[in-house]
């Protein structure tokens, strides 16, 4: 059965540093979707992408993320400079029908030192 | 802003015992998901469910969502240990955005 992959699976980074986290959606999704869940806490939506752009984002997502769809396969989700706050489990999920139903992949641990 | 309340935060059972969990919200969803997640894991999805009054069956799980599409209710019948594992429900509203908005979750035990 088709699935959302995400590497890695673990990062620790310093505060400050730039991290790129990756996700391959299914196949034949157009829906891109980044949550983050902080420890403890429920699941949050960062950003929504569809047709090469940004659909929606929260207000989480400030200046220092973006999201870039550099292939046909890829889906990633940059921070430019981490903060502490930024430690979180982060996922990614696609959709074939505008997010109605969305799969999740099995996120990446962020700890930002 | 929308929010979805989920009740009980956590539940420990006997197994073998019948559970509902709820999901209540002031707001009207297109459509409601529950997902199951483990610890250190994403949300797996269990069900969709789009009309008002649609039931929906998975195994010893039912699902509901409520006539008015504000609020779900998620029922086990003779919970087994294996059952356990935080339960979140999540709305979507169509052509509004694309996020959906996902509840804290229930976590649910069952004990042997």
């Amino acid at each position: 059965e088709p699935e959302v992959t995400q590497t890695p699976s673990h990062q620790v980074t310093q505060m400050g540093q730039e991290v790129i986290l990756r996700c391959v959606p299914i196949s034949n999704h157009l829906y891109f979707y980044w949550y983050r869940q902080i420890l403890g806490q429920k699941v949050e939506f960062l950003v929504s992408f569809y047709n090469n752009e940004i659909s929606e984002k929260s207000e989480i997502f400030d200046d220092q993320f973006s999201v870039e769809r550099p292939d046909g396969s890829n889906f990633t989700l940059k921070i430019r400079s981490t903060k502490l706050e930024d430690s979180a489990m982060y996922f990614c999920a696609s959709s074939d029908d505008r997010g109605e139903t969305q799969y999740f992949g099995p996120g990446t641990r962020l700890l930002v030192l | 802003t929308q929010l979805l309340e989920q009740s009980p935060q956590f539940l420990s059972i006997q197994e073998g015992e019948n559970l509902t969990v709820y999901c209540n919200s002031s707001s009207v969803f297109s459509s409601l998901q529950w997902y199951r997640q483990e610890p250190g894991e994403g949300p797996v999805l269990l069900v969709t469910v789009v009309t008002g009054g649609e039931v929906k069956k998975l195994k010893r799980l039912t699902f509901q969502f409520g006539d008015a599409r504000k609020d779900s209710s998620l029922h086990i019948t003779a919970a087994q240990p294996g059952d356990t594992g935080l339960y979140l429900c999540a709305g979507f509203v169509m052509n509004r955005d694309d996020k959906i908005i996902f509840g804290k979750g229930t976590r649910l035990h069952i004990l042997p």
